[in-house]
């Protein structure tokens, strides 16, 4: 096993553009986790899933982020129309199904640069 | 809604001594999941402890301990006989204990800086 996996490590991208961001959970691990992280401040949380199911999303999450786990294993994020505002560090975590539930994994994050 | 507050934005300690970081959360729960995580530059971020509200006993693992005081909303980690390798950014974070209603995502704190010299 190793570990909760971030494709792409870094993406820059000019203001407007569409950009998606892959997560591929521990194995096994039915729940899984995106946060934003921002310079100087610690991880936010943006949504949760729940196997493939989409079970909460944060006020930060606006309509031009969209997340998805379709069969339940890895997700994207994808944020429509870029903003230099949405410069940060984007963060996937997992956590198991069994034993210690509430205990999250992270990955090593995908840095967003929006120019 | 839960807030998470570490005070010290930076502490700086010797290398084998012991250092205490701070952190207090606002939380109108009774059940609930308290966590350090550990972020090396550019690296990942890892659990260093965690403690369950429910639980009087203070939490350790090896070199890190922490003093939960529920009634004072207050839990610190310290880390003694610090070494290199405990320099990184260090997160305190709250989690309800039930799932449902915003509840499964942590809440972090703004995070302490821990240097530490040679």
């Amino acid at each position: 096993d190793t570990g909760v996996s971030q494709d792409p490590r870094h993406k820059i991208t000019k203001r407007g553009q569409n950009v998606t961001f892959r997560c591929d959970p521990i194995s096994e691990h039915n729940r899984l986790y995106w946060y934003r992280q921002t310079l100087g401040q610690g991880p936010e949380f943006l949504t949760y899933f729940q196997n493939e199911a989409q079970l909460e999303k944060s006020r930060l999450l606006s309509d031009r982020f969209s997340a998805e786990r379709p069969k339940g294993s890895f997700s994207t994020l994808e944020i429509q129309r870029t903003e230099q505002g949405d410069s940060a560090m984007y963060l996937c975590a997992s956590s198991p199904r069994q034993g210690v539930i509430y205990e999250q994994y992270f990955g090593p994050g995908t840095r967003l640069t929006v120019t | 809604a839960q807030t998470v507050t570490q005070s010290q934005p930076e502490m700086s300690v010797q290398e084998a001594e012991t250092v205490t970081l701070s952190c207090t959360y606002d939380t109108s729960e009774s059940d609930y999941y308290l966590f350090w995580y550990k972020q090396p530059p550019s690296r990942q971020m890892i659990l260093v402890i965690r403690q369950e509200a429910y639980k009087q006993q203070n939490a350790t693992e090896n070199r890190f301990s922490v003093n939960f005081q529920k009634a004072a909303k207050s839990f610190s980690l310290k880390i003694s006989d610090s070494q290199l390798g405990d320099a990184a950014m260090y997160f305190c974070a709250y989690r309800y204990a039930y799932s449902g209603g915003g509840a499964d995502g942590l809440t972090f704190g703004k995070g302490t800086h821990l240097i530490i010299q040679p």
